[in-house]
């Protein structure tokens, strides 16, 4: 079994400071490890995913991610916030290469100010 | 090349009724998951089918149903609708032809039970 808690339902940044958003999963197995952005009345958009190669992942728009396996962790991080970097955020964990059963937190919701 | 589509987009049904949701899947996608999402909360995995046969199934009662036609597009039945089942029902589509497996997602359908 897998669950995901992802710390912080809200975060705000201002532009051009450090994103950081947190996940800690739970798995009984060797995780897969996603990270999902969702636009308001819109569908998910994969930003990156782990699946046991690098422990350091780097997605699209700038993002990345590492996995941590004694924190059992896997932290979204970016640089320098964009004020289209504001959206929900979730962290998603399989239990295989299957991606179609997987199990979300509850997501942060990232805001970023001018 | 289209991406995951859902039909409708939004719909308003009353307490007891029936309702058909339908999705296709990205050309070339054999998999079809279902996700409910509830206001405030991350999608939770309803079904997964893969080649007309169900692989996967989530905490829901059987009044949840779906099933997969021989062009892999996919509906989602519910019966008996509950006012808890009012949410935004995901589809997403992968190809599952073996590791690292992603899942493209459709903008959903919006679900309202008065």
């Amino acid at each position: 079994a897998q669950s995901v808690t992802q710390l912080g339902s809200h975060v705000s940044v201002s532009e051009g400071a450090l994103v950081l958003l947190r996940c800690n999963y739970s798995s009984s197995v060797p995780p897969y490890l996603f990270w999902y952005v969702q636009y308001p009345n819109q569908g998910l958009q994969l930003l990156l995913k782990y699946t046991s190669a690098a422990t350091l992942v780097k997605g699209i728009n700038g993002f990345e991610a590492e996995f941590k396996k004694s924190e059992t962790s896997f932290h979204l991080t970016k640089p320098s916030a964009h004020m289209s970097d504001a959206a929900e955020y979730f962290c998603a964990v399989s239990g295989n290469t299957n991606a179609g059963k997987s199990t979300f937190g509850d997501g942060t919701t990232l805001t970023v100010k001018p | 090349d289209a991406g995951v589509t859902q039909s409708p987009t939004h719909l308003i049904k009353t307490r007891g009724q029936h309702v058909t949701l339908r999705c296709s899947p990205i050309s070339g996608h054999k998999s079809v998951s279902w996700y409910q999402q509830v206001l405030g909360q991350g999608p939770q995995f309803i079904f997964q089918y893969y080649e007309k046969e169900e692989r996967g199934r989530g905490n829901f009662p059987d009044r949840f149903s779906a099933r997969q036609f021989p062009n892999y597009s996919s509906e989602l039945n519910v019966n008996a609708l509950l006012l808890g089942d009012s949410a935004l029902y995901l589809c997403a589509s992968s190809s599952l032809l073996g590791g690292q497996e992603t899942q493209y997602f459709g903008p959903g359908t919006r679900l309202l039970v008065l």
